[in-house]
């Protein structure tokens, strides 16, 4: 079956030091991955999605940075964390296009 | 442009009532889809329901059940007995066809249900 994973769980940063979120795919192929960002208390907003490796677009310009070094890795960066940057990123992923995307467990992030 | 509204913020209830959540989404694409996702206080987005553009046929799983109408843009949500185990936000989403598969999510209804 096809999982999804997402570390760390939670994450308290400072202000203007780098951030590395990982997220991983199981059982499955060349999946179409996808980084959400939800402030508290408010929707879902997609920061990056990649349809394979290497390939990243990105949907709001910001602090933040995608890279997908393998086919079921996907890792959201930053060089220096902003107060901004507070929230909760989901990890998603897809089989192909206009196909469900699945979830992972997110990683709550505070920056201070 | 597309757009999901959810206009409902919250809605309380007692355990064993029925509760419609309302979903009304904006697209000019005559091929889209429409999701139902629920989000626990884990945090984690469970898929629930996908619909395409072609099939209004409403749809039953359970104590869930959606209602999906083109002619007023509205994919409702209904949960009948509600249980305290419903309690979290749900959210609907949209996507249209493309080079992608984006979703665009409203902005979620969150619903308490006390026993």
């Amino acid at each position: 079956s096809q999982t999804i994973h997402q570390w760390p769980a939670t994450l308290v940063q400072p202000v203007g030091s780098p951030l590395s979120l990982e997220c991983t795919v199981e059982g499955t192929s060349n999946p179409n991955l996808y980084w959400y960002r939800q402030a508290a208390g408010r929707g879902l907003q997609l920061l990056f999605y990649s349809v394979g490796i290497g390939q990243i677009s990105s949907e709001v310009p910001q602090n933040l940075s995608a890279s997908r070094p393998q086919d079921r890795q996907f890792i959201l960066s930053s060089k220096k964390l902003l107060l901004s940057d507070s929230g909760f990123y989901l990890c998603a992923f897809s089989q192909g296009i206009v196909d469900t995307q699945y979830f992972g467990p997110g990683t709550r992030l505070t920056v201070l | 442009a597309q757009k999901v509204t959810q206009a409902q913020t919250e809605i309380s209830v007692v355990e064993k009532e029925d509760v419609t959540l309302d979903c009304v989404y904006e697209t000019r694409d005559t091929t889209y889809y429409l999701f139902w996702y629920k989000q626990p206080p884990s945090g984690e987005l469970v898929f629930l329901i996908r619909r395409n553009s072609f099939d209004e046929q409403n749809e039953i799983s359970g104590r869930y059940s959606w209602n999906f109408q083109k002619s007023t843009s509205s994919f409702n949500f209904t949960i009948t007995a509600s249980q305290v185990v419903d309690s979290a936000v749900y959210f609907c989403a949209l996507s249209v066809t493309g080079n992608t598969d984006k979703l665009i999510f409203g902005t979620g209804t969150r619903l308490q249900v006390f026993p």
